[in-house]
């Protein structure tokens, strides 16, 4: 069972143009949503993360939207550089005392000069 | 102060051999957790550790896997009678021992299995 379902699985952006990636969760106990980077050959790494009691996110150029009462969140990353090419994955995990994390299959952009 | 680390990187085994997976936390942390990677997919949760204890091995297979966190010592993922279908990247992340940190999960470089 999915619990986290993630799209596209590839994206393909110009320079300056805006990413945007989308997840659907099924699970409402989930109460913490993280995204995470991956660069080829490298470990997962922490890139934004929202909890369901606001709407939106920002840091920089990467902002998360949260519709809690659709179970869908999405990453838009603003003036995409090619640097910004790797896999995101969002995630889902419910509190309690540790964090459980259920990736979504993960989206490969490449952003293109 | 370093990251999680995770050795071998690289690990070739022809079916049958066991595999051991090594994870070392980032200094002061106390929560472990293990996820494979299956080439094209997503990470899966495996198998949550603190010191010395296993508290939720769900996602881990009942055969053939154990896991384990010493009190001394990195956390050591095993696979023993290794088959094709075990060939993953394994990846342990480790969180802090206090809440609301213990939401952020800091991944290691992974061990890319290859079984033979």
């Amino acid at each position: 069972q999915q619990q986290v379902k993630q799209s596209p699985q590839s994206l393909i952006v110009q320079k300056g143009g805006i990413s945007i990636i989308n997840c659907a969760y099924e699970n409402t106990a989930f109460d913490y949503f993280p995204w995470y980077q991956q660069f080829p050959g490298k470990g997962p790494a922490l890139l934004i993360a929202i909890r369901p009691d606001v709407s939106e996110k920002k840091e920089g150029r990467f902002t998360i939207s949260f519709n809690k009462s659709a179970k869908q969140f999405s990453l838009h990353i603003m003036d995409s550089q090619p640097g910004d090419s790797a896999t995101y994955f969002c995630a889902a995990s419910r509190g309690g005392g540790y964090q459980k994390v259920t990736f979504g299959i993960g989206t490969k952009l490449q952003v293109i000069p | 102060n370093a990251g999680v680390m995770q050795n071998p990187r690289h690990l070739v085994r022809r079916r049958g051999q066991e595999a051991r997976l090594r994870c070392s936390p980032m200094k002061g942390h106390s929560h472990v957790y293990w996820y494979r990677q299956l080439p094209e997919e997503g990470l899966k949760f495996m198998v949550y550790l603190q010191k010395e204890n296993i508290i939720d091995e769900s996602g881990m297979p009942k055969e053939r896997f154990s896991a384990e966190f010493p009190k001394e010592g990195p956390s050591i993922l095993r696979i023993q009678q290794v088959v094709r279908g075990d060939s993953a990247a394994y990846f342990c992340a480790s969180s802090p021992t206090t809440a609301p940190s213990q939401e952020t999960q800091y991944f290691g470089p992974g061990t890319r299995l290859l079984v033979l």
